[in-house]
């Protein structure tokens, strides 16, 4: 079956530390990957995209790579920020008709 | 864009009864999701739509919930006989069929709490 599994958080780090949250994932086929971000009281938004093996998706300075020989799209970012502080969620598609999330990674940046 | 609507926010309620939640979601968007998310979890699969219908329900969904998207437009999702543990945020996704996996855009969900 298809799964998500995420590091477990939550995660501090002060201003400017490198960021890598894990994120490793079990699929029939071959899924398309993502990373969303939710903000306190908010719903999920996009943060980037892999749609298929060696791709790597970027934004606002974040970056994953799509590995299908470790079946893993871990999260880095070299300089985080205090406005970075969220719940990370990996999530996978086989087909597009449904969504699998991993648990969430909280992150808290500090000044 | 407006981006994908959820009314309302928040929602409190007494054991047993019934309610109601709407997603208003991106308009050229023929697909749509319902999810439910716990404290301290991911989102969980909850059914989705392709314009009218409804073409995947999780085991998640028992009987007491439906959902309905009459003109392929807007959705409701109704819940019967609430219980304690249908407490959690109910969010809505949209997104468009294209020829790869297209990304599911979140409303900001609404919050269930059962008293």
């Amino acid at each position: 079956g298809n799964s998500v599994t995420q590091m477990e958080g939550p995660v501090t780090l002060s201003e400017e530390a490198f960021l890598t949250i894990n994120c490793t994932y079990t699929a029939t086929g071959y899924p398309s990957l993502f990373w969303y971000v939710q903000y306190p009281g908010e719903g999920l938004q996009l943060l980037l995209k892999a749609t298929k093996a060696d791709d790597k998706g970027s934004n606002k300075g974040f970056e994953a790579t799509y590995r299908k020989e470790t079946t893993s799209f871990h999260l880095e970012k070299g300089s985080v920020q205090v406005s970075d502080s969220a719940v990370y969620f990996c999530a996978l598609s086989s087909t597009g008709n449904q969504f699998y999330f991993g648990t969430g990674t909280s992150l808290t940046v500090i000044p | 864009d407006t981006g994908v609507s959820q009314d309302p926010r928040h929602k409190i309620t007494k054991r047993g009864q019934n309610v109601t939640f709407r997603c208003d979601p991106i308009s050229e968007h023929n697909r749509l999701y319902w999810y439910r998310q716990t404290l301290g979890q991911g989102p969980e699969f909850l059914t989705y739509f392709q314009n009218e219908a409804q073409l995947e329900k999780s085991r998640l969904l028992s009987d007491r919930f439906s959902a309905e998207r009459p003109k392929g437009s807007f959705s409701t999702l109704e819940i019967q006989r609430t219980e304690q543990g249908d407490s959690a945020m109910y969010l809505c996704a949209s997104s468009y069929t294209g020829t790869s996996n297209q990304p599911q855009h979140f409303g900001d969900g609404t919050r269930l709490s059962i008293l």
